[in-house]
């Protein structure tokens, strides 16, 4: 079974700071892993992904996630936040192949509130 | 290009009552999904529709949740009869294929509130 465990509920922030959100995930398996983000009053978004290859992936709008498999980390990254970043950051994993791209497992989410 | 659309966004009854959600997809897209989401926890996965089939309902409470996708198009989640445990958003999900790159698009959720 996997499990995946956000560290912080909430991480508040000033506008231009840096930011981490923390992602630690269990499984027994070979894994895939994803960072969705929901907005408000908006659904669920894929942020970033990771499947194979470079264990670094970055996103369109700045973000960035190091895959860890020797501390099963895929913590999220940013080096200058803006107050459009606000919203709640989930961490998703999946054990892939065959149709199990979808089964996602998720986080907890944490909440990111970007301050003036 | 139209996002998943789901309905109704927002529904209050009572325990015991039924109530029943819509979702309709992205055009194209086989792979069909139903998430529940309880307040301050993650999406949690109820059933997975391939097409018309369904590939996972694992989760699913089948004593009173069921899921049909008529057509391999829309679907609809039902609840039946409600408890106190099922206030939840249920945010419907789809892809092109389950092994597309991992990519799923939801929908903004219907809101269930059980009193």
């Amino acid at each position: 079974a996997q499990s995946v465990t956000q560290l912080d509920s909430q991480v508040p922030v000033f506008e231009e700071a840096p930011v981490e959100l923390r992602c630690n995930y269990s499984s027994s398996v070979s894994v895939y892993l994803f960072w969705y983000v929901q907005y408000p009053n908006q659904g669920l978004q894929l942020l970033l992904k990771y499947l194979s290859g470079s264990t670094l992936v970055e996103s369109i709008n700045g973000f960035e996630a190091e895959f860890n498999k020797s501390q099963t980390s895929f913590h999220l990254r940013k080096p200058s936040v803006h107050i459009s970043d606000t919203a709640e950051y989930f961490c998703a994993v999946s054990d892939g192949g065959g149709t199990s791209y979808g089964k996602l497992t998720f986080g907890q989410g944490t909440i990111l509130t970007v301050h003036p | 290009e139209a996002g998943v659309a789901q309905s109704p966004r927002y529904k209050i009854i009572e325990k015991r009552q039924s109530v029943a959600f819509w979702c309709n997809p992205i055009s194209g897209h086989a792979t069909l999904y139903w998430y529940q989401q309880i307040l301050g926890q993650g999406p949690k996965l109820l059933i997975q529709f391939q097409n018309n089939g369904v590939v996972d309902d694992s989760q699913l409470p089948k004593d009173r949740f069921s899921a049909e996708r008529l057509k391999g198009v829309d679907s609809t989640l039902k609840i039946q009869p409600a408890k106190l445990e099922d206030s939840a958003v249920y945010l419907c999900a789809s892809s092109f294929s389950p092994t597309n790159t991992g990519e799923l698009f939801f929908g903004e959720g219907s809101r269930l509130t059980v009193l």
